[in-house]
C-alpha cells in the first residue's frame, strides 16, 4: 500500500510488560512521527526522525519510552515496564523533508494496559 | 499548557449549511497551520493548511482563515455535507524548528441531515 502502516493495529498488555509498536512510513519521506492519542485529546508529539537520528525525542514523557529508526525506514516504539496510564492510541507520521508540508498518518496501534 | 486551543468540543450543522471551526493559538513562532479530519478508527487525515504569509487558503468546499494578530484561526465548510461528520484537529508548527505539530484537542463535527 502506499499510506502509512502500523502494526499490531491492537495491542493488549500486562502492567510491567514490554511491548513494541512497529511503523512503516511512505516510501521516500525521510521524516517520521510518534504521536499518542489519549481519549477526548489531540494527538501528542512524542518524537521526531529526520532520516535514521532522532531530532526531537523531547515529547518522550520518560525513560520507559524508545523509538529507533535504524534503516531511515521503519521505525520501532518501543515501551519497558508498561503502565496502565500508557493506554492509548499511538499515532505514527510520516511526510517529505522540509517545513510547510502536511504529515500523513497510520491508522495507529490502539495499545491497552491491564 | 495548552499552546493550540480549540474551545468548542463539538458542533451540529444541517446539511447544506456552513460549518466553521475554530482554533486559538498563544506561540507567535508558529508559522504553519493544518487542519486534520479524523474518522474513529482510522489515523487523521490531512484536510488543509495555511503558511503564515497568508491570510486564506481555499480549497473546494473547504477554507482556512488566518488572523496572525489575533493568533486565530477558522475552517470553513461550504456546503456542509453529512460525510463531514467527523472530528476536526488544527495542527500548528514552526518551519524552523523540526516541524513536530501541536494539535488541539479537536471540535466533534455533526452535519445533520
Amino acid at each position: 500500500g502506499a499510506g502509512v502502516s502500523q502494526t499490531p493495529s491492537n495491542k493488549v498488555t500486562e502492567k510491567g510488560k514490554y511491548v513494541e509498536l512497529r511503523c512503516d512510513p511512505i516510501s521516500g519521506h525521510t521524516a517520521l512521527y510518534w504521536y499518542r492519542q489519549s481519549l477526548g485529546q489531540g494527538p501528542e508529539f512524542l518524537i521526531y526522525f529526520q532520516g535514521t537520528g532522532a531530532a526531537d525525542d523531547s515529547g518522550l514523557p520518560n525513560d520507559r519510552f524508545f523509538a529507533v529508526r535504524p534503516e531511515g525506514s521503519v521505525s520501532t516504539l518501543k515501551i519497558q515496564r508498561t503502565e496502565r496510564g500508557d493506554s492509548a492510541v499511538y499515532l505514527c507520521a510520516s511526510s517529505p523533508t522540509g517545513p510547510n508540508t502536511e504529515a500523513f498518518f497510520g491508522q495507529g496501534t490502539r495499545l491497552t494496559v491491564v | 499548557d495548552q499552546q493550540v486551543k480549540q474551545n468548542s468540543p463539538s458542533l451540529s450543522v444541517q446539511e447544506g449549511r456552513i460549518s466553521i471551526l475554530n482554533c486559538d493559538y498563544t506561540n507567535s513562532m508558529f508559522d504553519y497551520f493544518l487542519w486534520y479530519k479524523k474518522y474513529p478508527a482510522e489515523g487523521p487525515t490531512f484536510l488543509i493548511s495555511i503558511s503564515s504569509i497568508k491570510d486564506k487558503n481555499e480549497d473546494g468546499r473547504f477554507t482556512v482563515f488566518l488572523n496572525k494578530s489575533a493568533k486565530h484561526l477558522s475552517l470553513h465548510i461550504v456546503p456542509s455535507q453529512p460525510g463531514d461528520s467527523a472530528v476536526y484537529f488544527c495542527a500548528a508548527s514552526m518551519a524552523s524548528g523540526t516541524y513536530k505539530y501541536i494539535f488541539g484537542t479537536g471540535t466533534r463535527l455533526k452535519v445533520l441531515a
